[in-house]
């Protein structure tokens, strides 16, 4: 399957400083990756939908200016958590659409944020 | 819209014994449906998809699941438990072919005893 790398896997940030958190298509181009936010012991929330070279789609609820969504390559998007506080505390998962005729998405491992 | 319902957040099974983990669908139109596995602090990994050709659709690790368009359901079977099969598993749904966001159920969490 088609490999997708998400960094780093666990950071520590102060309360009102920014996070990048980058997602990249290791062999194949994605054209469309999408942003997931996991609280503890519950699913998956999508939080937005990232094409490149254009604007991300944000879920309804989701604040597109505390999540900063960038998708400038085709194998590489970033999401910034900017000002963070302590409840954006969480396990942030991102997927790559496997491409044509591959309705599967492939994912990350996942960043674990905790803001102090 | 489409959705996923998985029932049962926690199945436990003992080693060796069938795994049985349910999922029903909601779709207005046919749709692709998957299971992933989720360990500890990792990402999702594809354990099987359908994808409107054989029904009964077998993956990875022993896995297999089928769907049933008469009942909506996507269950997910394994005929013998083994300690290793302890995760999270999600049932998820989408609609088109590529690149269309992909919408999970809450998740099963399995556990597997001596």
């Amino acid at each position: 399957g088609a490999v997708v790398s998400q960094h780093p896997s666990r950071v520590i940030c102060k309360s009102g400083t920014s996070v990048k958190i980058e997602c990249r298509s290791l062999d194949f181009q994605a054209t469309t990756m999408f942003w997931y936010r996991q609280f503890p012991k519950q699913s998956l929330m999508l939080m937005a939908t990232s094409n490149e070279g254009s604007k991300a789609t944000y879920e309804q609820g989701v604040e597109k200016d505390k999540f900063l969504i960038n998708h400038a390559s085709l194998t590489l998007s970033t999401l910034t958590v900017t000002s963070a506080h302590p409840e954006d505390s969480s396990f942030y998962i991102c997927s790559a659409s496997g491409g044509r005729g591959r309705p599967e998405a492939f994912f990350g491992q996942g960043t674990r944020l905790t803001v102090v | 819209a489409q959705s996923v319902t998985q029932l049962g957040s926690h199945v436990s099974v003992s080693e060796g014994a069938l795994v049985l983990l349910r999922c029903n669908y909601s779709s207005s139109v046919p749709p692709y449906l998957f299971w992933y596995v989720q360990y500890p602090n990792q990402g999702l990994q594809l354990l099987l998809k359908y994808t409107s050709a054989a029904t009964l659709v077998k993956g990875i690790n022993g896995f297999e699941a089928e769907f049933k368009k008469s009942e909506t359901s996507f269950h997910l079977t394994k005929p013998s438990a083994h300690m290793s099969d302890a995760a999270e598993y999600f049932c998820a749904v989408s609609l088109y072919s590529s690149a269309s966001k992909i919408i999970f159920g809450s998740g099963t969490r399995l556990s597997i005893r001596p």
